[in-house]
């Protein structure tokens, strides 16, 4: 079945390092991919997404790009900062030939601490 | 706008009680879903509706009921409490189906602990 898989945390960064959170996923079809944040004691807010292979979603000084070769979706940021401590998720919604309505599918989530 | 909408932020149970969880949203959004999140986890589909009179079930639907007369309301059910059941429960919602269209939009959840 279709599955995703991000890198384990906790990550711990001093302010203005650079971030690197990969995701992979194994699905069938063509599935759109995302990133999503949790801040604490919050919901999940949209980060990104790329609905097609080669698409580059990005936010917030924020990137990741959709590459179907290594089915990889990592999420990149050059200089973080100490408000982008927070949990991320990756995630995948299955693909359109599947049939589904779209429904998420979710990695563990990162856990992120950006110190001054 | 308010969004999506969840009550109650906090709840304690007993083994063996039943609740609701209430969602609401004021999007006019066709799909609606539940998600539990566990600790190491993620998030994982419970229920999830298309419009109103229609459910179907996600990843992990035992022990929980779902029901959508509006548009605008989809409750869970917890018929009775087990331990297992304690997490955080977000409720989301997204315009429509298909896959990658819409942005699903979450709601702030709700805690509860099972004793």
């Amino acid at each position: 079945g279709n599955s995703v898989t991000q890198m384990e945390g906790p990550v711990t960064l001093s302010e203005e390092a650079f971030l690197t959170i990969n995701c992979t996923y194994t699905a069938t079809g063509y599935p759109s991919l995302f990133w999503y944040v949790q801040y604490p004691g919050e919901g999940l807010q949209l980060l990104l997404k790329a609905t097609k292979a080669d698409d580059k979603g990005s936010n917030k000084g924020f990137e990741a790009t959709y590459r179907k070769e290594t089915t990889s979706f990592h999420l990149e940021k050059g200089s973080v900062q100490v408000s982008d401590s927070a949990v991320y998720f990756c995630a995948l919604s299955e693909g359109r030939y599947g049939g589904s309505q779209g429904n998420l599918i979710f990695g563990k989530g990162t856990k992120l601490s950006v110190k001054p | 706008n308010a969004g999506v909408t969840q009550t109650p932020k906090f709840q304690v149970l007993k083994t063996g009680q039943s609740m609701t969880l209430q969602c609401a949203q004021d999007m006019n959004h066709e799909y609606m879903s539940w998600y539990r999140q566990d600790p190491g986890m993620g998030l994982r589909l419970i229920h999830y509706s298309v419009g109103a009179g229609i459910t179907d079930q996600g990843e992990v639907p035992n022990g929980y009921n779902v029901s959508r007369s509006t548009t605008e309301d989809f409750p869970l059910r917890l018929l009775s409490a087990a331990p297992s059941q304690t997490s955080v429960y977000f409720c989301a919602s997204k315009q429509g189906g298909g896959q990658g269209l819409w942005e699903q939009f979450f709601g702030p959840g709700t805690r509860l602990t099972v004793l």
